[in-house]
């Protein structure tokens, strides 16, 4: 049961333009949002978080955007640099940090 | 160290074969995490050690798996009798109870049963 869903396996994007990167989640319970950004043989890096009290966090080019009605967010990120390429984790979580529970992973590509 | 370490970084072992991972966490966070990372699939949730607390074994697979943090600092995850299906990245990652921006992850051991 996938309860934290990323259907897109991948993405491409220009340089300069936005990347949109979206994330399901199934359990109601979930009151804590993450995305993570991995690099090839690298541990995966915190990048930005929300509460479910907020829809909208900002952090400099990064913006995740959350819809609990939809039970949908997604992360905004703008302009697309190259160095953003890399494996977008969605992660949630419920009744603090005790376990985080991972989607599957977007794989970002910025074309220069 | 600065960051979570583990070690190997990568794992080759025969089916059959017992294997121990370690992770060494940050120092002084309470909190430690194994997540597994099959190919082509998420962040699979693993075990979960908060302070002196009994770990909470939720995620793990079969009785196969098991896993020990040692006076609350250094943890070992123990895969016994591999299978080919045990092939995946192991990541560790720790966390300061006060802190609320997410794990820190170490760079994972690449665990390849053959």
């Amino acid at each position: 049961d996938q309860q934290v869903k990323q259907n897109s396996p991948s993405l491409s994007v220009q340089e300069g333009r936005i990347s949109i990167l979206n994330c399901d989640y199934t359990n109601s319970m979930f009151d804590y949002f993450l995305w993570y950004k991995k690099y090839p043989a690298e541990g995966p890096t915190f990048l930005i978080s929300i509460s479910s009290i907020k829809d909208k966090n900002e952090d400099g080019r990064f913006t995740v955007f959350l819809n609990k009605s939809a039970k949908h967010l997604s992360l905004h990120i703008v302009p697309s640099q190259p160095g953003d390429s890399a494996v977008y984790f969605c992660a949630a979580s419920s009744g603090g940090y005790q376990k985080v529970t991972f989607g599957t992973g977007t794989k970002l590509q910025v074309i220069p | 160290g600065a960051g979570v370490s583990q070690s190997p970084s990568n794992k080759v072992t025969e089916k059959g074969k017992d294997v121990e991972l370690r992770c060494d966490p940050i120092s002084g966070h309470t909190a430690l995490y194994w997540y597994r990372q099959s190919l082509g699939q998420g962040l699979e949730f693993l075990i979960y050690f908060q302070g002196n607390s009994a770990p909470d074994k939720s995620g793990l697979p079969s009785d196969r798996f098991s896993a020990e943090r040692t006076g609350g600092s250094v943890s070992t995850l123990t895969i016994q009798r591999t299978q080919q299906e045990d092939s995946a990245v192991y990541l560790c990652a720790s966390r300061d109870s006060l802190q609320h921006y997410g794990y820190t992850f170490g760079s994972g051991t690449r665990l390849t049963v053959v």
